[in-house]
C-alpha cells in the first residue's frame, strides 16, 4: 500500500471555481501535513502547514486534516489562472523524525479564464 | 526573501560520470536534503543531513551517493558512475528548527540527463 496517495487529475476548472484537492495517507504516525504548490520545472513551493487534526484557512486556502480517516483536503476558493499548477500534498512524521516528507503524486490543475 | 539556491539548473552527462549537484541552502538553516523526482513520478527522499552527518537516507540512496557540506554554506550531492535510471530533477531543501514549525524550503532543482 502507498504511504500517500493522490490522484494526479488532471483537473480543469473555470476561473472562480472552488477546487477540491485530496489525499489519503497510511501510516497513522504521520503528524504533519503540508501542501505545496509547484509550478512547471520549479521547486515545491509550502503553501499550508497543519499539525493533527483540524482546519487551517489561509485567505483563499484552507487546507483540512481528518486523522480518524487518513484523509487530507485543499480547498481553493475564487480560483484564478494563477493557481495553475501541480499540488503535492506532503506528511511528516513527528517526534525525533530528522523531517523526512513523504509526498503524494500531484495534481495537476488548470484554471481556464 | 531568502531562497535555496541550486546549480546548475541543467546537467547534461554521459552514462558511467560522476556529477556534483551543488545547494546553496539558507543561511541559518540547520537540516538539509534532499530529494528527486523522476519525470511524471513522485517527489522522493534521498537523504537528510543534520550536524555533518547523514540523519536519514532512503533505499534509492545507496553507495553510488554521497552527500558533503564542504564548507559553511555548499551542499552537495555526489552521483558517481551515472546511470541512465539517474536522470531526474534533483532537488535541495533545508529548514530551521524552529518549534515544531519546522517548514522545509526547497530550490528550484537541477534537471540532470543522463545520456
Amino acid at each position: 500500500q502507498k504511504e500517500v496517495e493522490q490522484d494526479p487529475g488532471p483537473l480543469s476548472v473555470p476561473e472562480g471555481a472552488i477546487v477540491s484537492l485530496n489525499c489519503t495517507y497510511s501510516n497513522s504516525a504521520f503528524q504533519y501535513f503540508m501542501w505545496y504548490r509547484q509550478y512547471s520545472r520549479k521547486g515545491p513551493e509550502l503553501l499550508m502547514y497543519t499539525y493533527s487534526s483540524g482546519n487551517k484557512e489561509d485567505g483563499r486556502f484552507t487546507a483540512q486534516v481528518d486523522k480518524s480517516s487518513k484523509y487530507i483536503s485543499l480547498f481553493i476558493r475564487d480560483s484564478q489562472p494563477s493557481d495553475s499548477a501541480t499540488y503535492l500534498c506532503a506528511t511528516r512524521l513527528g517526534g525525533t523524525s530528522y523531517g523526512k516528507l513523504t509526498f503524494g503524486q500531484g495534481t495537476i490543475l488548470t484554471v481556464h479564464p | 526573501e531568502p531562497e535555496v539556491t541550486q546549480t546548475p539548473s541543467h546537467q547534461v552527462t554521459q552514462m558511467g560520470q560522476e556529477v556534483i549537484l551543488r545547494c546553496v541552502p539558507i543561511s541559518n538553516h540547520l537540516y538539509f536534503y534532499w530529494y528527486r523526482q523522476i519525470l511524471g513520478q513522485k517527489v522522493e527522499f534521498l537523504v537528510s543531513f543534520y550536524n555533518n552527518e547523514i540523519s536519514e537516507k532512503s533505499e534509492i540512496f545507496d553507495d553510488q551517493f554521497s552527500v558533503e557540506r564542504p564548507d559553511g554554506s555548499n551542499f552537495t550531492l555526489k552521483i558517481r558512475s551515472t546511470k541512465l535510471e539517474d536522470s531526474a530533477m534533483y532537488f535541495c531543501a533545508s529548514r530551521i528548527r524552529s518549534g515544531t514549525k519546522n517548514i522545509q524550503y526547497f530550490g528550484a532543482g537541477t534537471r540532470l540527463s543522463v545520456l
